[in-house]
């Protein structure tokens, strides 16, 4: 159970478009979705928490015009790069927390490799 | 929430027990400890979390001290496979994930 699942899993696209990452909880509803990003040889770093049918949270330095989230439904988010450029080329890792919330775990997607060219 | 302390890496022989510390000597009475690993290239896959008693599942142990002030996740035969980062959180209930630079374990064969 609690299986995440997360695409495309790799993208490459030019520089100046915009890219969407969906991210969809399969067996369990998800009050609460989180979007990371890690570069290469570093550890995760949260950029984003989304609550179903709210805005969501952006962590400092994160910019929300240029990393747009949308958590519809209590199974789907999706994160959209706009006018992507090569240094937001990083792994982007969604993750979902079942309704019970509290100390329940957060369950990861398999990442989306974004390359822009 | 809490900061925690790991080693940078580690080495464990295939078919071994793989035990991995982790100090979090500023927990606080409301705070979990949670363990989650990373294999190369792969999302963080969940392993285990817990409070203040022992924990075990199907995929490992962990040994919270009295005190709470560290903790230990024993992967009872270490495979291969279990080669990955693991990181160790402590965080409330209902708090957000923030992770550290974990531990490399390398299972040996």
């Amino acid at each position: 159970g609690a299986v995440v699942s997360q695409h495309p899993s790799w993208v490459i696209c030019k520089s100046g478009t915009s890219v969407k990452i969906e991210c969809r909880s399969l067996d369990f509803q998800a009050t609460t979705m989180f979007w990371y990003r890690q570069f290469p040889k570093q550890s995760l770093m949260l950029m984003a928490t989304s609550n179903e049918g709210s805005k969501a949270t952006y962590e400092q330095g994160v910019e929300k015009d240029k990393f747009l989230i949308n958590h519809a439904s209590l199974t789907l988010s999706t994160l959209t790069v706009t006018s992507a450029h090569p240094e937001d080329s990083s792994f982007y890792i969604c993750s979902a927390r079942s309704e019970g919330g509290g100390n329940q775990p957060q369950h990861f997607g398999d990442g989306t490799r974004l390359s822009i060219l | 929430d809490a900061k925690t302390t790991q080693p940078t890496s580690m080495d464990c022989a295939e078919g071994r027990a793989a035990n991995l510390p982790c100090n979090h000597s500023t927990i606080s009475g409301n705070e979990y400890v949670y363990w989650y690993r990373q294999i190369h290239s792969q999302g963080p896959q969940y392993i285990i979390h817990g409070l203040k008693n022992n924990e075990t599942n199907e995929m490992a142990s962990l040994i919270i001290t009295e005190d709470r002030k560290s903790s230990t996740l024993i992967l009872p035969h270490a495979t291969l496979r279990d080669t990955a980062v693991y990181y160790c959180i402590v965080k409330t209930s209902g708090s957000r994930l923030t992770f550290g630079e974990g531990t490399q374990l390398t299972v040996n064969p």
